[in-house]
């Protein structure tokens, strides 16, 4: 297993344009994480699944944003109609809920909206 | 909801000296505390970690203490080295909550 894989690492993309990004987790962690970073912050919590099931929504996720991860694995981020103020790293770690808190985190995807 | 403090925002050390780095929670619920330790152009990885049920944790140069009355925790790099440079995260989070909040990042530049 290669860790958390993230895809694509940058993405440039118009102002109003979808956007969506994608991670595959560790194989055998059944949580899944998004997250976003601006500069110089901390990561930010975005949502959370447990296995297929989306159980916590932050609110910074708004209604132009949606995630799925339909089968339990990997897991999608979409964002529609985008705006300069998405532009971040989008963060997705995983994690097993059975064995220990720690998360691992992807490399991360780099949104810049022009 | 939870709300972390990191200082400093910018630490510089020499080459062998120690660095710490101090983080403060609010909420009293959260029992996990990790570090994530984040390079250029990758995530952040986690370093060490603390539960609430202790009061220090080390491993090797690495340590983090964890004051549950001050609600306060620190990350402690002994000899440090030029590789120790990158940002550092501290986080909290309460049991079966995941939305873990995480400071606003130190970063460490080891001057060799």
């Amino acid at each position: 297993d290669t860790g958390v894989s993230q895809d694509p690492r940058h993405k440039i993309t118009k102002r109003g344009q979808n956007v969506t990004f994608r991670c595959d987790p560790i194989s055998e962690h059944n949580r899944l994480y998004w997250y976003r970073q601006t500069l110089g912050q901390g990561p930010e919590f975005l949502t959370y699944f447990q296995n297929e099931a989306q159980l916590e929504k932050s609110r910074l996720l708004s209604d132009r944003f949606s995630a799925e991860r339909p089968k339990g694995s990997f897991s999608t981020l979409e964002i529609q109609r985008t705006e300069q103020g998405d532009s971040a790293m989008y963060l997705c770690a995983s994690s097993n809920r059975d064995r220990d808190y720690g998360y691992t985190f992807g490399s991360g995807t780099r949104l810049t909206v022009v | 909801g939870e709300n972390v403090e990191q200082h400093p925002s910018t630490l510089s050390v020499q080459e062998g000296d120690s660095a710490v780095i101090k983080c403060t929670y609010s909420d009293s619920a959260s029992n996990y505390f990790p570090w994530y330790k984040q390079e250029l152009g990758k995530g952040p990885q986690l370093i060490i970690d603390i539960r609430s049920n202790v009061g220090e944790k080390k491993d090797q140069r690495i340590a983090v203490t964890l004051n549950k009355t001050a609600k306060h925790f620190s990350l402690h790099i002994t000899e440090t080295q030029p590789e120790d440079s990158a940002v550092y995260f501290c986080a909290a989070r309460k049991n079966n909550n995941n939305d873990m909040r995480f400071g606003a990042g130190t970063r460490l530049t080891v001057k060799p």
